[in-house]
Parts: structure tokens; sequence; C-alpha cells
């Protein structure tokens, strides 16, 4: 199975300051067909994780265009630009790349 | 828009098995690439796939539990039921019900179901 790596395990950060989480897989996640399926969870407490970014980059549905993917093979970075009290919680990533799918540890990130 | 609910007992005891049933809004089990799954999580830990069953009736496991599970689908009633077997207390863990594109991501999730295992 690949392993995901997700650093800082927590990440205290001021509001309106920028916050980012690095995601590190064992294996290159590009697959076959050319594509890289990484994508990020944001779980708020008591509630169930929200996609936020999908194919390492392309923001889901609805999602504010202050949180940002990039990353290319083994190395993947979520980035919020400002962050607002509503982002703190729990960020996972996820690959799809390769069976079976897997989690990274997640990375809690909670105000000052 | 696409709703997730799941049901099922919120306590089992050990060796018993486990079924949850999801049921869903919003999108149909017989349109190509739609894939409806299931993850669990552990309390305070990180999240754990569980499997799959596609539009096409392909299911696909977690190697690691593959022998405890079954995924079935019903489209007639937009329902997806997991029954995990042989149940002990490290199975305690909230069970998501998710839908899935393509065998890609999970876009949709429903709310979740605790199940505990105890005697």
């Amino acid at each position: 199975d690949i392993v995901m790596t997700q650093s800082p395990l927590s990440s205290p950060v001021t509001l309106g300051q920028p916050a980012s989480i690095s995601c590190r897989s064992s294996q290159s996640l590009v697959h076959s067909d050319g594509n890289t399926y990484l994508s990020w969870y944001h779980q708020r407490p008591g509630q169930p994780p929200r996609l936020l970014i999908y194919e390492t980059s392309n923001r889901f549905s609805g999602v504010p265009d202050r949180f940002s993917g990039s990353g290319a093979g083994t190395e993947f970075t979520l980035k919020i630009s400002r962050v607002e009290a509503d982002d703190v919680g729990v960020y996972y990533c996820m690959q799809a790349t390769q069976f079976p799918v897997t989690f990274g540890g997640g990375t809690k990130v909670e105000i000052k | 828009q696409i709703t997730l609910m799941e049901s099922g007992p919120t306590l089992v005891k050990p060796t018993q098995t486990l079924t949850l049933t999801c049921t869903f809004s919003g999108f149909s089990l017989t349109t190509a690439g739609v894939g409806v799954g299931w993850v669990r999580q552990p309390p305070r830990k990180a999240l754990e796939w569980l499997a799959d069953v596609y539009w096409d009736d392909v299911k696909r496991y977690n190697p690691s539990l593959r022998s405890r599970l079954t995924i079935a689908k019903d489209t007639s009633k937009n329902q997806v039921v997991l029954t995990m077997t042989n149940m002990d207390p490290v199975d305690t863990a909230t069970y998501y019900c998710v839908h899935r594109p393509y065998y890609e991501f999970f876009d949709y999730w429903g709310q979740g179901t605790l199940v505990t295992v105890s005697s």
C-alpha cells in the first residue's frame, strides 16, 4: 500500500495569515493515464470530512479560492492564503492512484 | 443535491456481524461512473477506506479487511449495504457512506454513524 505522510501534525496559525500543509507519498502518484489522483479533505470537529481539492490542484465546487493545491510525483501541498476561523479542524490528503485508497494521518489546524 | 445517510446499530457485541445501510438521493447507481463506498474513522484517528460498489456492480474491498466485508447495492431502493463479520472492539468507529465518481475522490459524505463494539 502507498503510505501517505503529512506534516506538520499540528499547525497553530494566526487569523488572516497563510498556512501550508505537506503530504508525501511513498510512491509516485502519477497514474498510467497521466493523471495524479491526490485529493484533500477538511474535517471540522464533529463533522464528516468534505472534499476541498481533487487531482492535486482542482478546487471542488463551492470551495473558496483561498484554498489551493499543488505538487507532483510524491510531494504535495495544500495552502490556505488567509486563514479564517472556519478553517480550523483536521486536513487529510488521500491518494487514489494505486489500489487501495490510502489517507494521510491528518494535520490539525488551530488558531493561535 | 446529493445526500447520503447511514443507518444501522450503534452497539454490537464482539464476534457479531455488523450490517450498515446507506440510503442516498440525488443520483443513480445505474449511471456510468458512479460509485458508493464506505470509509471509517476510529475515535480521534485517521480515515480508512473500506469498500466501494459501482454502477456496473464492480466491487472493491480494502485487502486488509477483504475476508470480513461484503458490499451490495439495491438500485431500486437507492441503497448500499455493507456487512462486516466477526466484529472486534478495534472496529469501534464512525462509519461514513460516500459518493465516489470514477474511482477517484469522495465528493459527498454522509453524516456518519458511530458503531461501538463492546460486550
